[in-house]
């Protein structure tokens, strides 16, 4: 069975500094990984995937994040926060299994403090 | 360029009623389905189709019904409601089951609450 652990409900950062988002996961198949962002009051959007072509992944909004097997970890970073980055980050991980599982972490808000 | 649309927004029954929650797509996808999110908790998977008409379900499927009659719609139906259903609702499509590395295309949510 796959899960997903994303430690930090709430993290604060300042504008400017270096966001950092944790997400580990288990799966017992190479995985497939997403960050998801929601904004208040909208749906998740997608940020990233992760599907094996390589382990540093470059999203929108200036977001990445570094698929880590030996870690199980797949962490999402920003060197600079921005005050639009405020926002839900939800980190998940899909496999196959006849039809598209998908099981979602718990979710990080991100205050961005002007 | 509508992609994934939710009616209503809102909604407020009281126990006991029930109601259905719409979700259409536009863009063609095979696979559908129902999310709840609530606080703490991540999104937990309600029901989902593979296609018109083919439904299972999902992590938490008590108290709701689904029906996949065309490509395009798959709505949520609340025979009676209770306030443990009290959540904000997604929908969510991808192009094809049985594709991991797909990513899922979301709605904006439904907020219900149930007195």
């Amino acid at each position: 069975a796959q899960s997903v652990t994303q430690l930090g409900s709430h993290v604060s950062v300042s504008e400017g500094a270096l966001v950092l988002l944790r997400c580990n996961y288990s799966s017992s198949v190479p995985p497939y990984l997403f960050w998801y962002v929601q904004y208040p009051n909208q749906g998740l959007q997608l940020l990233l995937k992760y599907t094996s072509a390589a382990t540093l992944v470059k999203g929108i909004n200036g977001f990445e994040a570094e698929f880590k097997k030996s870690e199980t970890s797949f962490h999402l970073t920003k060197p600079s926060a921005h005050m639009s980055d405020a926002a839900e980050y939800f980190c998940a991980v899909s496999e196959s299994g006849g039809y598209q599982k998908v099981t979602f972490g718990t979710g990080t808000k991100l205050q961005v403090i002007p | 360029n509508a992609g994934v649309t939710q009616t209503p927004k809102f909604q407020v029954l009281k126990t006991g009623q029930s109601m259905t929650l719409q979700c259409a797509q536009d863009m063609n996808h095979e696979y559908m389905s129902w999310y709840r999110q609530d606080p703490g908790m991540g999104l937990r998977l309600i029901h989902y189709s593979v296609g018109a008409g083919i439904t299972d379900q999902g992590e938490v499927p008590n108290g709701y019904n689904v029906s996949r009659s065309t490509t395009e719609d798959f709505p949520l139906r609340l025979l009676s409601a209770a306030p443990s259903q009290t959540s904000v609702y997604f929908c969510a499509s991808t192009p094809s089951q049985g594709q991991p590395s797909s990513p899922l295309h979301f709605g904006n949510g439904t907020r219900l609450t149930v007195t």
